[in-house]
């Protein structure tokens, strides 16, 4: 098993920079991704390979990764980014871990 | 493009078989390009990855559910399938269809998902 830990919540005024901390042993090691959930719909791919955005992505949204921290960072933060965000990575086996998700609080 | 639709029973009886069908439209399951992979996620809680497939038959399994998950793949039909057996209520959950897009031939992220269906197993 592998785990990946986030704090449960983070709040952020609006405009201002919220960051997202995801830790597991040595995940610098491996490509980490993050998803948006909002209430009642399905995940988005909001970055992966540690740091890409998929097409569609607002260019806010950035990530990190090294050591044994991956970090999602969203610049500007606006109302509409309040939502839950989970990182994910995937072991050398293939075998896909998810962090226990993060409640992003725009207030 | 490509879409992800799930369907199957919302409701499954204890010690039952759950089974979950993915449709894929717009696109082929048969590209080589991903892997196919079933998320769930229990009422107000996580995500869960349960395993994931590719269209010539290979699969991962989640190892605390490997016991009692089969994910099967029917290209000429251009779904994919999750049988999970022996439920009991902790298998409540809103379960996603996902593709998996794949980096230098391993799987990775899930770049798109189904809306979810949603699964009570109650007698």
């Amino acid at each position: 098993s592998y785990d990946l830990t986030q704090p449960p919540s983070v709040s952020v005024s609006p405009g201002q920079t919220a960051s997202i901390n995801c830790s597991g042993d040595k995940l610098g090691y491996k490509f980490a991704s993050w998803y948006q959930q909002r209430p009642g719909q399905s995940p988005i791919l909001v970055i992966y390979q540690d740091s890409k955005r998929p097409s569609g992505i607002p260019e806010r949204f950035s990530g990190s990764n090294s050591g044994n921290t991956a970090t999602l960072t969203i610049s500007g933060t606006q109302p509409i980014d309040e939502a839950d965000y989970y990182c994910q990575a995937r072991d050398s086996g293939f075998l896909v871990f998810f962090g226990g998700g993060t409640k992003l609080t725009v207030l | 493009q490509l879409q992800l639709q799930e369907s199957g029973p919302g409701l499954v009886k204890p010690s039952e078989t759950l089974s979950l069908t993915c449709n894929v439209s717009g696109g082929s399951i048969s590209s080589g390009s991903h892997y196919w992979g079933w998320i769930r996620q229990p009422p107000g809680k996580g995500l869960e990855w349960i395993g994931s497939i590719f269209y010539r038959g290979s699969t991962y399994y989640n190892p605390s559910l490997k016991s009692r998950v089969t994910i099967s793949v029917d290209t000429s039909k251009s779904q994919f399938s999750l049988n999970l057996k022996s439920v009991t209520a902790a298998d409540t959950a809103v379960y996603f269809c996902a593709r998996q897009d794949l980096v230098v031939s391993t799987p990775t992220s899930f770049g798109l998902w189904g809306q979810g269906t949603l699964v009570t197993v109650s007698s």
